[in-house]
């Protein structure tokens, strides 16, 4: 079935570093990628999104390129801050009946000034 | 655009007591919403799956007696927890979705953190 992995964290990097957070998708077909930022206390926000092969999803920095011969949406930004300090969730929405996500294990980022 | 409210955002009660949650999209008709269950340091788990005007689907282990889910109208659902126990307590949170295309992302609620006693 689809699923998704998601490189264990905790991430810790200091501000302004380079950011990589590895994503890979198992599926059928061709399915939509997500990733998904959580704050602490709070519910997910859509961070960016890529729907075919080789599209690229960027916003606030960060991107993600949906990879099919790698099956790879990995996430990555320039120079991180400080207010990136989050959990962050990579997702694949299926081809089933309703279109169901599958998020992986979700990847906390800590940033140090 | 896209904003999902969903209320309360915490609830304390003592065991036994039956809970509603509500989702509600704000600014879209949502012909699909999704109820979650996550647990600490854990990603989410999908309880069931509402498209308004029929009943929900559960996934496999989740008991729909336990979690009863309403989709009245496209904008609003809600899950009771009924009877609730200490081991329902857990942060739950809702999404929608506008359509029912792949790639249409899911917007979510903040979610709401029951502590049952």
């Amino acid at each position: 079935g689809d699923s998704v992995t998601q490189m264990e964290g905790p991430v810790t990097l200091s501000e302004e570093a380079f950011l990589t957070i590895n994503c890979t998708y198992t599926a059928t077909g061709y399915p939509s990628l997500f990733w998904y930022v959580q704050y602490p206390g709070e519910g997910l926000q859509l961070l960016l999104k890529a729907t075919k092969a080789d599209d690229k999803g960027s916003n606030k920095g960060f991107e993600a390129t949906y990879r099919k011969e790698t099956t790879s949406f990995h996430l990555e930004k320039g120079s991180v801050q400080v207010s990136d300090s989050a959990v962050y969730f990579c997702a694949l929405s299926g081809i089933d009946n309703f279109n169901k996500f599958y998020f992986g294990s979700g990847t906390k980022l800590n940033v140090k000034p | 655009g896209a904003v999902v409210s969903q209320h309360p955002s915490r609830v304390i009660c003592k065991s036994g007591t039956s809970v509603k949650i509500e989702c509600r999209s704000l600014d879209f008709q949502a012909t699909t919403m999704f109820w979650y269950r996550q647990f600490p340091k854990q990603s989410l788990m999908l309880m069931a799956t509402s498209n308004e005007g029929s009943k929900a689907t559960y996934e496999q282990g989740v008991e729909k007696d336990k979690f009863l889910i309403n989709h009245a109208s496209l904008t609003l659902s809600t899950l009771t927890v009924t009877s609730a126990h200490p081991e329902d307590s857990s942060f739950y949170i809702c999404s929608a979705r506008q359509g029912n295309l792949a790639n249409q992302p899911q917007h979510f609620g903040d979610g709401t953190r029951l502590s049952i006693l």
